[in-house]
């Protein structure tokens, strides 16, 4: 059974950085495209972007309201997803979920989300 | 930009009921169309994708259909575990972007 599960989150100053983390199980993660996924308090779901696997080039996707403040990046000896976001700004408060890619279209498996706070 | 929307916002439902949910797309998605639900305080879960493919382990009283704009997923016989936010999503083809609608939440009449 596909697993993943999210760390790092927590409360960061406006301005500040974070990097967030998404440990997988029970599939093999290097073949796997994986996601990023967030929904702000009462809000619906924002998908932030996508890095595909090793064996075709590890290929970025972004959100527009993320690109070149979120960087996506994968560690396949650990099986690890990462998410370094900078310059975060009071929007950017939310839940955070990494998810699995299912035919290059769809959110596969998710994770149960690591809550960022951006607050003075 | 593909844009989503949802309808009704609140569905109101006895159990055993049928929910009747309705996802509509700016422009044509084809089949490639996925439903979500959400629980509160949980993660999402994928129960439809390509329109009308249950999710595995999905019960088959969740079902898909549509194609185009328009898209519709309905649960015949609402159990209590169904009361639920439900998105819509879909994948522009280029650049690449997942877009969700607005979501529909089905809460107990």
């Amino acid at each position: 059974e596909e697993q993943l599960v999210e760390s790092g989150g927590g409360l960061v100053k406006p301005g500040g950085s974070l990097r967030l983390s998404c440990a997988a199980s029970g599939f093999t993660f290097s073949n796997a495209w994986m996601n990023w996924v967030r929904q702000a308090p009462g809000k619906g779901l924002e998908w932030l972007g996508r890095i595909k696997s090793r064996v075709v080039g590890e290929t970025l996707d972004y959100a527009a309201p993320v690109k070149g403040r979120f960087t996506i990046s994968r560690d396949d000896s650990k099986n690890t997803l990462y998410l370094q976001m900078n310059s975060l700004n009071i929007e950017d408060t939310a839940m955070y979920y990494c998810t699995t890619d299912l035919q290059e279209r769809y959110f596969g498996a998710w994770g149960q989300g690591t809550l960022v706070t951006v607050s003075s | 930009e593909i844009v989503l929307t949802q309808s009704p916002a609140t569905l109101s439902l006895s159990p055993g009921e049928r929910a009747t949910l309705s996802c509509r797309a700016s422009e044509s998605v084809s089949t490639y169309l996925a439903w979500y639900q959400q629980k509160p305080g949980q993660a999402p879960r994928l129960i439809i994708y390509g329109a009308s493919n249950r999710a595995s382990g999905i019960p088959a009283r969740f079902s898909g259909s549509g194609s185009g704009t328009d898209f519709t997923l309905s649960i015949s016989s609402l159990e209590p575990e169904d009361f639920a936010f439900y998105y819509c999503q879909q994948r522009d083809n280029w650049p690449p972007a997942f877009t969700f609608g607005p979501g529909t939440k089905v809460d107990v009449k």
